[in-house]
C-alpha cells in the first residue's frame, strides 16, 4: 500500500518556540493531505486540509496562525507549530489519500510525532 | 451530532475467540464509505476494511469481517480468532460522497487477554 511518512516522531521544546513537522508521501503524489490531532485517549480530530499550491482550509475553531502548513511539493506537507505552549502538547498525525486503481480511497497515515511542550 | 458512535469504550476477548466492535454512524448522502482502523500503542493507524455504501456483500480481509446492516446504518467490525496483537484502540470512519474528509468515531479499547 501506499507509504506516508512523519517526521519527526517524537520533539520536545521549550515554550515560546516553534515546531515543524513533515510529512511525506513516498511512493504517491498527494495533491492533499490532512493533518488531525489526537489528544491521550481521544479520537482523531481533523485540524486542517492541506492543498499543494495553495492556502490550507482550516477547521473551526484551529488558529492558521498558530499551525501553520505548507504543502510547497506533491510529496510534502508540513505544519509548524509557532510560539509552542504547553497546551499544544499532542500527538500530531498526517495522512494523504491516494485515488483511483484499486485503493478504496481509504486514507494511508504517517507515524505521527508526539509534541511535547515544557 | 455524532456522526459515528462507537459504544463500547472498551472490550476485552479472550485469545482465539471472535469480537464484534460496534459501529453506527449518521449521514443522508446515499454514497459513502466506511472504514476501520486499528491504532496500536504505537500510535500509527492501520487501515483494515473498507465498505462501500453500494456494496451488496459484506466486506472482509482475512481475520476482519465487516457486519454492514444498512438500514441499521451499522457497520460492526468482527475479528475472528483474537490475537494478543490485536490489542489496540479501533477506529470506525466514514466518508460522505466522495468528499475529501473522513469522520472518525470515538474509538474502541480492544484487549485480548491470554
Amino acid at each position: 500500500g501506499a507509504v506516508v511518512s512523519q517526521h519527526p516522531s517524537r520533539v520536545i521544546c521549550k515554550s515560546g518556540t516553534s515546531v515543524k513537522i513533515e510529512c511525506r508521501s513516498l511512493d504517491f503524489q498527494a495533491t492533499t493531505m490532512f493533518w488531525y490531532r489526537q489528544f491521550p485517549k481521544k479520537s482523531l480530530m481533523l485540524m486542517a486540509t492541506s492543498n499543494e499550491g495553495s492556502k490550507a482550509t482550516y477547521e473551526q475553531g484551529v488558529e492558521k496562525d498558530k499551525f501553520l502548513i505548507n504543502h510547497a511539493s506533491l510529496t510534502l506537507s508540513t505544519l509548524t507549530v509557532t510560539s509552542a505552549h504547553p497546551e499544544d502538547s499532542s500527538f500530531y498525525i498526517c495522512s494523504a489519500r491516494v485515488y483511483g486503481g484499486a485503493n478504496t480511497g481509504e486514507l494511508f497515515f504517517g507515524e505521527g510525532s508526539r509534541l511535547t511542550v515544557l | 451530532a455524532q456522526k459515528i458512535t462507537q459504544t463500547q469504550p472498551g472490550m476485552f476477548v479472550q485469545e482465539k475467540e471472535a469480537v464484534t466492535l460496534d459501529c453506527t454512524y449518521d449521514t443522508s448522502d446515499p454514497s459513502y464509505g466506511l472504514f476501520w482502523y486499528k491504532q496500536p500503542s504505537s500510535g500509527e493507524m492501520i487501515f483494515l476494511i473498507y465498505q462501500g455504501s453500494y456494496d451488496q456483500q459484506n466486506a472482509t480481509e482475512g481475520r476482519y469481517s465487516l457486519n454492514f446492516q444498512k438500514a441499521r446504518k451499522s457497520a460492526n467490525l468482527v475479528i475472528s480468532a483474537s490475537q494478543l496483537g490485536d490489542s489496540a484502540m479501533y477506529f470506525c470512519a466514514m466518508r460522505e460522497n466522495y468528499g475529501q474528509n473522513f469522520v472518525f468515531g470515538p474509538g474502541t479499547r480492544l484487549s485480548v487477554l491470554p
